[in-house]
């Protein structure tokens, strides 16, 4: 079964970090790009972050820029998401998601999500 | 960036009745544009690719139309199984970027 398993999630003070995991099964991990897109309480989806299948190429939200690092372990079918300086419009629920192949397909599989809270 | 405008936000409907979506992108995108399905507490699920090939495993009556600026997700005759939110979503150039969301609930 193809599967995405996020984990690391938590309650964090405002200007702490965070490590996020997103464990992948299922399928060839090395051959897709990843990425990470979240959501706010009561609110839309936001991407957050991509990484090519050979860490090659890897792109962010201006609203995370600088903040955050994408990586990824093809080795150990992991992908990453370090969160340093985390403001209260961190919180969310963060999902790793799969690029579809061709990437112009959309996202095609997703994690059940891992929450993020930003409180003090 | 890519701004995305769904519409409408939200949307009462009976089950059979033919519900669609309009997604409409700030500038030209191709076609590089995908449908997805939300449940409350749920991940969102893709249910159309590349503006109107549907993902396998998902009902025919879901389909998707439109190129450029312009977007349509239709729903030929909605089941109780279908009251979800729906977005849109650009693939055409970073950053990527989300319809705001259509929410459709029942009458």
């Amino acid at each position: 079964e193809v599967q995405l398993v996020e984990s690391g999630g938590g309650l964090v003070q405002p200007g702490g970090s965070l490590r996020l995991s997103c464990a992948a099964s299922g399928f060839t991990f090395s051959s897709y790009n990843m990425n990470w897109v979240r959501q706010a309480p009561g609110k839309g989806l936001e991407w957050v972050s991509f990484i090519s299948s050979s860490s090659s190429i890897i792109y962010y939200a201006d609203s995370v820029k600088g903040r955050f690092t994408i990586s990824r372990d093809n080795a150990k079918n992991s992908l990453y998401l370090q969160m340093n300086s985390l403001r209260d419009e961190d919180t969310a629920v963060y999902y790793c998601a799969r690029s579809a192949l061709p990437y112009y397909y959309g996202m095609d599989v997703w994690g059940q999500g891992t929450t993020v809270t930003v409180s003090s | 960036d890519i701004q995305l405008t769904q519409s409408p936000s939200f949307l009462s409907a009976s089950v059979g009745d033919r519900v669609t979506i309009t997604c409409r992108a700030s500038q030209g995108i191709n076609s590089y544009l995908a449908w997805y399905q939300q449940k409350p507490g749920k991940a969102p699920k893709l249910l159309i690719s590349a503006a109107f090939t549907l993902q396998s495993g998902v009902p025919s009556r879901f389909s998707g139309s439109g190129s450029g600026t312009e977007f349509t997700l239709t729903i030929s005759s909605l089941q109780p199984e279908d009251f979800a939110t729906y977005y849109c979503q650009q693939l055409n150039s970073y950053p990527l970027t989300f319809g705001g969301g259509t929410k459709v609930e029942i009458k």
